[in-house]
């Protein structure tokens, strides 16, 4: 059974950089699969932000207004996520998960963009 | 606002069937068979339900079922029970590695 835990700041200040890590386990990020970045701002619908693939490849949501990259570590089984110059607007709950399909999540964590 | 639309709310009865419905594009639902459906319980991780438009991921009930026709996708909940009750979304594959999700659909249990 695939594990996905989030972490990273819960607070970011506005123009700054949102960084989250994702850890996997029980499952090898170099075996294969996409591995994606969605998130859901309150009140509203989920977003997909991103997805890399195991070999590295990169792909992002081209609607997005902060720029965006989406990074893996193998040695440490993680990926994570960079969107740069945040505004109130990235205030989410923001979840890591394995896919297409999106068959396994994070618990997801909240970020908050406040000054 | 996202870019699959869903119906904000949809109730039933336990025993009953509901179907919520999941409208995109020609370019997105009508373009690929790519459509899967998520429930969310506040507080829980986003749990797959459908995926490829109508295949059920092993541990799921029979009683969820999902179709497409054209631009719009549907997912039937059949034998309603008050664990059903919960946020559902729906999300397409839109081309070029990329993916649109709908705006969610709260379903009651009355």
């Amino acid at each position: 059974q695939v594990q996905l835990q989030e972490s990273g700041p819960g607070l970011v200040k506005p123009s700054e950089t949102l960084s989250l890590t994702c850890t996997v386990s029980d499952h090898s990020i170099t075996s294969g699969y996409y591995w994606g970045w969605i998130r859901q701002p309150p009140g509203k619908g989920l977003e997909w932000i991103g997805s890399i693939y195991h070999t590295g490849a990169t792909y992002y949501n081209p609607s997005l207004k902060s720029p965006v990259t989406i990074s893996v570590d193998t040695s440490k089984n993680q990926f994570s996520l960079k969107l740069n110059s945040v505004t109130a607007a990235d205030t989410a709950v923001y979840y890591c998960a394995k896919g297409y399909p999106f068959d396994y999540w994070g618990q997801g964590t909240l970020v908050t963009v406040s000054s | 606002q996202s870019v699959l639309t869903q119906p904000r709310s949809v109730s039933g009865s336990p025993g009953q069937s509901v179907t919520i419905s999941c409208t995109g594009t020609s370019s997105t639902i009508g373009a690929y068979n790519y459509v899967s459906w998520y429930q969310h319980h506040p507080g829980k991780a986003p749990k797959l339900m459908i995926y490829d438009v109508s295949r059920r991921p092993s541990g799921v009930p029979d009683r969820f079922s999902g179709s497409k026709s054209g631009n719009t996708a549907s997912l039937t909940i059949s034998g309603l029970r008050a664990e059903d009750e919960a946020e559902y979304s729906c999300c397409s594959y839109a081309g070029s590695h990329n993916w649109v999700f709908g705006g969610g659909t709260e379903l009651t249990v009355l």
